[in-house]
């Protein structure tokens, strides 16, 4: 059974940082693209960042470029989402979720986490 | 504002067909990228419920079914069940500026 369990969620000041972990099990992590989305209280998806399986390819919202680094080890079936200069709109419940497609683009996301929520405030 | 365009609500009773629109742009839906759809129950993470326009997961009832024509998606669900009332999301793939995955702005289905 797939697995993705999220953690590291919590409360931060504005202009502070946080890095979420997502421990996948139950599939061969290095061989498939991996996501997170996001979803502010009350309000609906936003795609926030794409890695491909080796990560050597990354794509982000452009909101979060520059502040936002997604990265993963295969070794250890896991995803990492640095988040820097943390602003109140980052204020989310941010879930990991398994990427099903061929390329960098398309495709559809079939397995998802239980979400962690960051909340940014002081 | 959304990319792609739900109604935010839809309702039916028990046993009753609804169907949800999802409408995109050239730029999404048009391209030829597949739609897919989400069910998000109260308090949980979204699941997969339609991906590549019309396919359901194993497991899915046949009761749900979407359906794609030019720029817009249709999610079918036919005989409602109180255990359908959730939220349910549109998804596909912008080619415009970067290009990103974008998703609609969420349909809350209430069974009457």
């Amino acid at each position: 059974e797939v697995q993705l369990v999220e953690s590291g969620g919590g409360l931060v000041q504005p202009g502070g940082s946080l890095r979420l972990s997502c421990a996948a099990s139950g599939f061969t992590f290095s061989n498939y693209w991996m996501i997170w989305v996001r979803q502010a209280p009350g309000k609906g998806l936003e795609w926030v960042a794409n890695i491909k399986q080796d990560g050597s390819e990354k794509k982000y919202v452009d909101s979060v470029k520059g502040r936002f680094t997604f990265s993963r080890d295969n070794a250890k079936n896991s995803l990492y989402l640095q988040m820097n200069s943390l602003r109140a709109e980052d204020t989310a419940v941010y879930y990991c979720a398994r990427r099903i497609a061929e390329t960098n683009t398309g495709g559809y996301f079939d397995s998802w986490g239980q979400g962690a929520l960051v909340t940014v405030s002081s | 504002q959304s990319v792609l365009t739900q109604p935010p609500s839809v309702s039916g009773a028990p046993g009753q067909r609804v169907t949800i629109s999802c409408t995109g742009g050239s730029s999404n839906i048009g391209t030829g990228y597949t739609v897919n759809w989400y069910q998000q129950l109260p308090g949980a993470a979204p699941k997969l419920l339609i991906y590549g326009n019309f396919n359901r997961p194993s497991g899915v009832p046949d009761r749900f079914s979407g359906s794609k024509s030019g720029t817009s998606a249709s999610l079918a669900i036919t005989g409602l069940q109180a255990g359908d009332e959730a939220d349910y999301y549109c998804q596909s793939y912008d080619i415009s500026l970067s290009g990103n995955w974008v998703f609609g702005g969420g349909t809350k289905l209430t069974v009457l």
